[in-house]
């Protein structure tokens, strides 16, 4: 099955600075690889994803990288301000058995905004 | 408002108790999850239904019972919970398998 490893774990950024986190991959199946944000005493929001024959997305002030060689994505946030403060998770999907596809998330990344 | 709506918001049973977990999705989606989030593990995929059909069971306890009965409307029915059950309890939903799933604000489950 899929592997998900995200890092880091915890990041701390100054408002108004970028802030970026990488999850890498184990299967290179996997095609699409979206990311999540998850405030406090809420569920997970996806708030931007990319597709597997894409290399990068930019939605505003955050974009995702991909890189299908070194199986591996990043998450960017430029800007950033004390609302992006939340944990963020990343995700691959990959083909489960016939058409149907599993999601395998990362253990999130906690990030802090300081105003 | 993602569309998902997950009822109740907060559960606290004992043991021995049966409860429910409701789950509802008014996006038109075909595929329902139920997930569980535990603190400092990843989000775990407990159940998956495709048009109605169970298509994943990721080695839950029997403990935990899923049902649905549309492609809108998903239930876990829980029995004789442990106290490491105690979680929060996300609701899903996609157009496909596998694709970026819209979450309910989850139910916040203590086993006492």
């Amino acid at each position: 099955g899929e592997n998900v490893e995200q890092h880091p774990s915890t990041l701390s950024v100054q408002e108004g600075d970028s802030a970026v986190i990488k999850c890498t991959y184990s299967d290179s199946a996997s095609n699409y690889f979206p990311w999540y944000k998850q405030e406090l005493g809420k569920g997970p929001q996806l708030i931007i994803d990319i597709r597997s024959n894409v290399g990068e997305k930019k939605d505003q002030r955050i974009a995702v990288t991909l890189n299908k060689t070194a199986k591996h994505f990043s998450l960017h946030i430029t800007e950033t301000q004390p609302e992006d403060s939340a944990v963020y998770f990343c995700a691959a999907s990959l083909n489960s058995g016939g058409s149907n596809y599993k999601l395998t998330f990362g253990k999130g990344t906690l990030l802090t905004v300081n105003p | 408002e993602t569309g998902v709506t997950q009822t109740p918001r907060h559960l606290v049973m004992g043991m021995t108790n049966k409860k429910s977990l409701k789950c509802e999705q008014h996006l038109g989606h075909n595929a329902m999850y139920w997930y569980k989030q535990s603190a400092k593990k990843p989000l775990e995929l407990m159940f998956v239904y495709n048009f109605k059909e169970q298509t994943e069971n990721n080695s839950v306890p029997s403990r935990f019972s899923p049902e649905c009965p549309n492609s809108s409307h998903l239930f876990l029915h829980l029995h004789t919970l442990q106290p490491e059950d105690s979680a929060l309890y996300l609701c899903a939903s996609s157009q496909a398998t596998g694709l970026g799933a819209f979450f309910g604000q989850g139910t916040r489950l203590t086993v006492v």
